[in-house]
């Protein structure tokens, strides 16, 4: 089934500990972002990603990067895991533009202890 | 930067009761609007969206939406409530540029429904 798929579906790290979480779609979309929800926040953009090769800050980079080597895959690396970022994690994709809209991943549960 | 604003956090309605979801957006420029819902432990599913055309949208699972451009809203609503509507509602708004969309939501509402 096409849409955006993501890995772990559960995570749970120690303090300092690095790890990636994998983010892929199959329907061509050229822009992929990455979001943390957490109770009360709603969803806060970490990174996006306009194109392969593109990516860019949104409200809440520190402590995650980056990458986009191609269209299908955006993974999001944390450095060094706090507990401060223990949250669920959603990735999604769209067209540019976005008049289809976002279409998400089931998301990332991740706890950092 | 364009902003979402969904007031009431938490809304409760009896089961077949109107449900009337409320979401204001600041943009300068006409964007797009979009409802999305989350069930429990899921992702964001798309409930339905306006870009262009008639203000009136309807969308799965019997909700629908009015764009008022006068009063820079976009409330969502459902003549009848039904126990499985039980969920988290966000509001979403999304510049339309070609080159760098960005989607701004809201907080949330998450609606309880009382049989």
């Amino acid at each position: 089934n096409a849409g955006v798929t993501q890995t772990p579906k559960f995570q749970v790290l120690k303090t300092g500990q690095s790890m990636t979480l994998q983010c892929a779609q199959d329907m061509n979309h050229e822009y992929m972002s990455w979001y943390r929800q957490d109770p009360g926040m709603g969803l806060r953009l970490i990174h996006y990603s306009v194109g392969a090769g593109i990516t860019d800050q949104g409200e809440v980079p520190n402590g995650y990067n980056v990458s986009r080597s191609t269209t299908e895959d955006f993974p999001l690396r944390l450095l060094s895991a706090a507990p401060s970022q223990t949250s669920v994690y959603f990735c999604a994709s769209s067209h540019p533009g976005g008049i289809s809209g976002y279409t998400f991943g089931s998301g990332t549960r991740l706890t950092v202890v | 930067a364009q902003s979402v604003t969904q007031l009431g956090s938490h809304v409760s309605v009896s089961e077949g009761a109107l449900v009337l979801l409320r979401c204001n957006y600041s943009s300068s420029v006409p964007p797009y609007l979009f409802w999305y819902v989350q069930y429990p432990n899921q992702g964001l599913q798309l409930l339905l969206k306006y870009t262009t055309g008639a203000t009136l949208v309807k969308g799965i699972n019997g909700f629908e939406a009015e764009f008022k451009k006068s009063e820079t809203s976009f409330h969502l609503t459902k003549p009848s409530a039904h126990m499985s509507d039980a969920a988290e509602y966000f509001c979403a708004v999304s510049d339309g540029r070609d080159t760098g969309n960005q989607f701004y939501f809201g907080t949330g509402t998450s609606l309880t429904v009382i049989p």
